[in-house]
């Protein structure tokens, strides 16, 4: 079956340090890959999609690049805020409108002054 | 208003007790999602309604109960609490825009403790 793996659990850093979080996924089907961040006590919000390989797509700062030939999808930043500090979640779809996501366990990011 | 809205945002419920959760959205989103979340683990999908036809996960069928009186709300419902189904549950709406994918929009959940 599907699955996505996020192997950071916690990402600690100061601000004004670059961020990468790492994301791979499996699926026999043509993917279409998502980052989604959740603040503290808020809804889950998307952060960037992609289903083009090796097209960088950029939003507020993170950017990440769909490789299919190794099944990535990192995040990244250049230079995070103190509002960054948040849960990441990386998710998966691959059958088409109106399926469900596969999300990978999450990675909390916390930035300090 | 692109705001999924899920109430209540905290329940505490009896084992052997039923629990009612609603969300609704004003998007005119034709697909409404439920997925739960326990502590350390990804959030899982448990089932969806594509306009009227509901669609349940294998290993979830016989737990969860679901309806969708109009295009707006959605319950999720269970029969018998158990400890097992302390989690938070997100609600999330989707709208079929002609491409095969779509935003999923998320509500910001319900906590689900059962005693």
């Amino acid at each position: 079956g599907d699955s996505v793996t996020q192997t950071e659990g916690l990402v600690t850093l100061t601000k004004g340090l670059p961020v990468m979080l790492n994301c791979t996924y499996q699926t026999t089907y043509s993917p279409f890959l998502f980052w989604y961040v959740q603040h503290l006590n808020e809804a889950p919000k998307l952060l960037l999609k992609s289903s083009t390989d090796n097209k960088r797509t950029e939003h507020q700062g993170f950017y990440a690049t769909l490789h299919k030939s190794s099944s990535s999808f990192h995040l990244q930043k250049s230079s995070v805020q103190l509002s960054d500090s948040a849960l990441y979640f990386c998710a998966l779809s691959d059958r088409g409108y109106a399926q469900g996501l596969t999300f990978g366990l999450g990675t909390r990011v916390s930035v300090f002054p | 208003d692109t705001t999924v809205k899920q109430n209540p945002r905290y329940k505490l419920a009896r084992v052997g007790k039923p629990v009612n959760l609603i969300c609704s959205q004003t998007m005119n989103h034709d697909t409404m999602y439920w997925y739960q979340k326990k502590p350390n683990q990804a959030p899982k999908l448990l089932l969806f309604y594509y306009d009227k036809i509901l669609n349940r996960e294998a290993d979830t069928f016989e737990k969860f109960q679901s309806s969708r009186p109009n295009n707006s709300f959605c319950s999720l419902y269970i029969g018998s609490a158990g400890l097992e189904y302390s989690a938070m549950y997100l609600c999330a709406s989707s709208r079929e825009l002609g491409g095969r994918y779509a935003e999923q929009f998320f509500g910001p959940g319900t906590r689900l403790t059962v005693l």
